[in-house]
Protein backbone atom coordinates (compact mmCIF):
# COMPACT_ATOMS: atom_id res chain seq x y z
CA UNK A 1 0.00 0.00 0.00
CA UNK A 2 1.88 2.90 -1.21
CA UNK A 3 -1.27 5.47 -0.38
CA UNK A 4 -2.56 8.40 -2.45
CA UNK A 5 -0.23 9.83 -4.88
CA UNK A 6 -0.57 13.42 -6.33
CA UNK A 7 1.63 15.05 -9.31
CA UNK A 8 3.00 17.99 -9.32
CA UNK A 9 3.20 18.73 -5.52
CA UNK A 10 3.53 21.84 -6.65
CA UNK A 11 2.55 24.33 -9.74
CA UNK A 12 3.12 27.73 -10.42
CA UNK A 13 1.07 29.54 -13.67
CA UNK A 14 0.14 32.76 -15.51
CA UNK A 15 -2.83 33.96 -14.89
CA UNK A 16 -5.10 32.35 -18.05
CA UNK A 17 -3.21 29.28 -18.30
CA UNK A 18 -4.20 25.71 -17.89
CA UNK A 19 -3.47 23.06 -15.56
CA UNK A 20 -3.87 19.74 -15.13
CA UNK A 21 -3.38 17.49 -11.72
CA UNK A 22 -3.24 14.10 -11.37
CA UNK A 23 -4.14 11.78 -8.58
CA UNK A 24 -3.31 7.91 -7.92
CA UNK A 25 -5.68 6.39 -5.08
CA UNK A 26 -5.03 3.79 -3.36
CA UNK A 27 -5.62 1.04 -5.95
CA UNK A 28 -8.33 -0.98 -4.29
CA UNK A 29 -10.23 2.21 -3.46
CA UNK A 30 -13.16 2.62 -5.73
CA UNK A 31 -13.92 5.88 -4.13
CA UNK A 32 -12.46 9.07 -5.35
CA UNK A 33 -12.85 12.51 -4.03
CA UNK A 34 -10.88 16.45 -4.77
CA UNK A 35 -10.87 18.92 -2.35
CA UNK A 36 -9.59 22.11 -2.04
CA UNK A 37 -8.17 24.07 0.76
CA UNK A 38 -7.25 27.58 0.97
CA UNK A 39 -4.93 29.08 3.35
CA UNK A 40 -6.28 29.08 6.86
CA UNK A 41 -9.29 27.11 6.05
CA UNK A 42 -10.68 23.88 6.30
CA UNK A 43 -10.87 21.67 2.95
CA UNK A 44 -13.93 21.97 0.23
CA UNK A 45 -15.67 19.40 -1.17
CA UNK A 46 -15.22 19.78 -5.09
CA UNK A 47 -16.04 16.70 -6.92
CA UNK A 48 -16.20 12.69 -6.24
CA UNK A 49 -16.36 9.87 -7.99
CA UNK A 50 -17.25 6.17 -7.79
CA UNK A 51 -15.30 4.28 -10.31
CA UNK A 52 -15.28 5.89 -13.69
CA UNK A 53 -18.55 7.64 -12.66
CA UNK A 54 -18.71 11.35 -11.89
CA UNK A 55 -21.48 11.33 -9.03
CA UNK A 56 -21.11 14.51 -7.71
CA UNK A 57 -20.15 18.16 -8.13
CA UNK A 58 -19.91 21.10 -5.51
CA UNK A 59 -21.39 24.45 -7.00
CA UNK A 60 -17.79 25.59 -6.00
CA UNK A 61 -16.41 23.67 -9.53
CA UNK A 62 -16.88 26.36 -12.18
CA UNK A 63 -17.08 25.17 -15.84
CA UNK A 64 -13.17 26.01 -16.03
CA UNK A 65 -12.78 23.35 -13.81
CA UNK A 66 -13.30 19.72 -15.18
CA UNK A 67 -12.33 16.91 -13.87
CA UNK A 68 -11.95 12.80 -14.84
CA UNK A 69 -11.08 9.17 -13.87
CA UNK A 70 -10.48 7.21 -17.37
CA UNK A 71 -11.37 3.20 -16.15
CA UNK A 72 -11.75 4.31 -12.44
CA UNK A 73 -8.34 4.09 -12.01
CA UNK A 74 -6.70 7.57 -11.49
CA UNK A 75 -7.71 10.81 -11.85
CA UNK A 76 -7.57 14.11 -13.70
CA UNK A 77 -8.34 17.90 -12.61
CA UNK A 78 -8.33 20.53 -15.05
CA UNK A 79 -8.38 23.64 -14.62
CA UNK A 80 -8.71 25.87 -17.58
CA UNK A 81 -7.99 29.99 -17.95
CA UNK A 82 -6.83 30.22 -14.26
CA UNK A 83 -7.21 33.29 -12.38
CA UNK A 84 -5.69 34.26 -8.83
CA UNK A 85 -8.52 32.93 -6.72
CA UNK A 86 -7.96 29.63 -7.55
CA UNK A 87 -4.48 29.53 -6.03
CA UNK A 88 -4.99 26.71 -3.37
CA UNK A 89 -4.06 23.50 -2.44
CA UNK A 90 -5.56 20.57 -3.97
CA UNK A 91 -6.61 17.65 -1.78
CA UNK A 92 -7.24 13.97 -3.61
CA UNK A 93 -8.86 11.33 -1.23
CA UNK A 94 -10.22 7.92 -1.84
CA UNK A 95 -12.04 5.35 0.20
CA UNK A 96 -13.83 1.87 0.01
CA UNK A 97 -17.15 2.01 1.32
CA UNK A 98 -17.38 -0.12 4.36
CA UNK A 99 -18.81 0.17 7.28
CA UNK A 100 -18.42 1.61 9.88
CA UNK A 101 -15.76 4.25 8.64
CA UNK A 102 -15.34 4.56 5.30
CA UNK A 103 -12.44 6.36 6.30
CA UNK A 104 -11.05 8.67 3.73
CA UNK A 105 -7.00 8.66 2.49
CA UNK A 106 -5.58 12.01 1.85
CA UNK A 107 -2.60 12.35 -0.93
CA UNK A 108 -0.06 14.97 -0.24
CA UNK A 109 -2.00 17.49 -2.34
CA UNK A 110 -0.63 19.92 -5.49
CA UNK A 111 -0.07 23.64 -4.35
CA UNK A 112 -1.49 25.94 -7.17
CA UNK A 113 0.10 28.97 -7.15
CA UNK A 114 -1.46 32.00 -10.02
CA UNK A 115 0.91 34.36 -10.76
CA UNK B 1 -25.10 27.79 8.46
CA UNK B 2 -22.08 26.71 9.44
CA UNK B 3 -22.09 22.67 9.83
CA UNK B 4 -19.11 22.67 11.57
CA UNK B 5 -17.79 25.09 13.68
CA UNK B 6 -14.55 25.47 15.54
CA UNK B 7 -14.51 28.38 17.82
CA UNK B 8 -10.63 28.09 18.81
CA UNK B 9 -8.37 29.33 16.62
CA UNK B 10 -5.55 28.26 18.81
CA UNK B 11 -4.76 26.62 21.00
CA UNK B 12 -1.73 26.20 23.45
CA UNK B 13 -0.43 23.32 25.88
CA UNK B 14 2.37 22.02 27.54
CA UNK B 15 4.09 18.88 27.23
CA UNK B 16 2.24 15.88 29.06
CA UNK B 17 -0.63 17.56 29.77
CA UNK B 18 -4.16 16.96 28.19
CA UNK B 19 -5.75 19.12 26.12
CA UNK B 20 -9.30 19.38 24.17
CA UNK B 21 -10.16 20.97 21.22
CA UNK B 22 -13.88 21.90 20.50
CA UNK B 23 -16.51 20.96 17.99
CA UNK B 24 -19.73 21.66 17.47
CA UNK B 25 -21.98 20.07 14.01
CA UNK B 26 -25.50 21.00 12.71
CA UNK B 27 -27.21 18.46 10.81
CA UNK B 28 -30.37 17.05 10.57
CA UNK B 29 -29.86 13.65 8.84
CA UNK B 30 -30.03 11.17 11.40
CA UNK B 31 -26.88 9.05 10.01
CA UNK B 32 -24.04 10.50 10.32
CA UNK B 33 -20.26 10.47 10.89
CA UNK B 34 -17.64 12.38 12.54
CA UNK B 35 -13.87 12.53 12.25
CA UNK B 36 -11.02 14.45 13.03
CA UNK B 37 -7.78 14.60 11.45
CA UNK B 38 -4.25 16.53 12.00
CA UNK B 39 -2.84 18.52 9.02
CA UNK B 40 1.11 18.80 10.30
CA UNK B 41 2.66 21.72 8.36
CA UNK B 42 3.84 19.20 5.71
CA UNK B 43 0.32 19.45 4.30
CA UNK B 44 -0.80 15.86 4.35
CA UNK B 45 -4.00 15.05 6.10
CA UNK B 46 -3.52 12.27 8.79
CA UNK B 47 -7.18 10.81 9.89
CA UNK B 48 -6.90 10.48 13.92
CA UNK B 49 -10.42 9.26 15.26
CA UNK B 50 -14.05 8.40 13.98
CA UNK B 51 -17.55 8.23 15.75
CA UNK B 52 -20.59 7.49 14.30
CA UNK B 53 -24.05 8.77 15.20
CA UNK B 54 -25.46 5.63 16.46
CA UNK B 55 -22.20 5.06 18.45
CA UNK B 56 -23.08 4.29 21.97
CA UNK B 57 -19.69 4.52 23.48
CA UNK B 58 -17.39 7.19 23.21
CA UNK B 59 -14.28 6.87 20.38
CA UNK B 60 -11.14 6.46 21.46
CA UNK B 61 -7.56 6.09 19.84
CA UNK B 62 -4.61 5.82 21.75
CA UNK B 63 -3.96 9.05 22.55
CA UNK B 64 -6.87 10.46 21.27
CA UNK B 65 -10.62 9.95 22.43
CA UNK B 66 -13.36 11.74 21.34
CA UNK B 67 -16.39 13.16 23.80
CA UNK B 68 -19.31 12.96 21.75
CA UNK B 69 -22.74 14.68 23.40
CA UNK B 70 -24.87 14.14 20.38
CA UNK B 71 -28.11 16.05 22.20
CA UNK B 72 -25.34 18.86 22.23
CA UNK B 73 -23.83 18.05 18.85
CA UNK B 74 -20.55 18.40 19.99
CA UNK B 75 -17.71 15.80 19.39
CA UNK B 76 -14.81 17.68 21.15
CA UNK B 77 -11.23 15.85 20.45
CA UNK B 78 -9.30 15.17 23.57
CA UNK B 79 -5.28 14.72 23.42
CA UNK B 80 -3.81 13.07 26.27
CA UNK B 81 0.02 13.37 26.99
CA UNK B 82 0.49 15.66 24.47
CA UNK B 83 3.53 15.50 23.06
CA UNK B 84 5.76 17.98 20.64
CA UNK B 85 4.84 16.30 17.67
CA UNK B 86 0.98 16.99 18.22
CA UNK B 87 1.68 20.82 17.51
CA UNK B 88 -0.43 20.49 14.18
CA UNK B 89 -3.36 21.94 12.69
CA UNK B 90 -6.66 19.85 13.83
CA UNK B 91 -9.94 19.65 11.33
CA UNK B 92 -13.31 18.42 12.82
CA UNK B 93 -14.99 16.69 9.72
CA UNK B 94 -18.57 15.57 9.47
CA UNK B 95 -20.01 12.92 7.09
CA UNK B 96 -24.02 13.58 6.58
CA UNK B 97 -26.25 10.83 4.55
CA UNK B 98 -24.90 7.58 4.71
CA UNK B 99 -27.72 5.59 5.05
CA UNK B 100 -28.85 5.40 1.90
CA UNK B 101 -28.54 9.51 1.17
CA UNK B 102 -26.73 10.96 -1.66
CA UNK B 103 -24.02 12.55 -0.09
CA UNK B 104 -21.62 9.69 -1.39
CA UNK B 105 -19.66 10.11 1.42
CA UNK B 106 -18.05 13.52 1.23
CA UNK B 107 -16.52 15.40 4.15
CA UNK B 108 -17.67 19.23 5.59
CA UNK B 109 -14.72 20.38 7.34
CA UNK B 110 -14.34 22.98 10.02
CA UNK B 111 -12.13 25.38 9.72
CA UNK B 112 -9.75 24.10 12.40
CA UNK B 113 -7.70 24.67 15.28
CA UNK B 114 -3.57 25.12 15.63
CA UNK B 115 -2.37 23.19 18.52
CA UNK B 116 1.01 24.58 19.36
CA UNK B 117 2.68 21.70 21.86
CA UNK B 118 5.52 23.85 24.27
CA UNK B 119 8.29 21.78 25.88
Amino acid sequence: DTGVSQDPRHKITKRGQNVTFRCDPISEHNRLYWYRQTLGQGPEFLTYFQNEAQLEKSRLLSDRFSAERPKGSFSTLEIQRTEQGDSAMYLCASSSPGPPVDEQFFGPGTRLTVL
Amino acid sequence: AQKITQTQPGMFVQEKEAVTLDCTYDTSDPSYGLFWYKQPSSGEMIFLIYQGSYDQQNATEGRYSLNFQKARKSANLVISASQLGDSAMYFCAMREGTAGGTSYGKLTFGQGTILTVHP
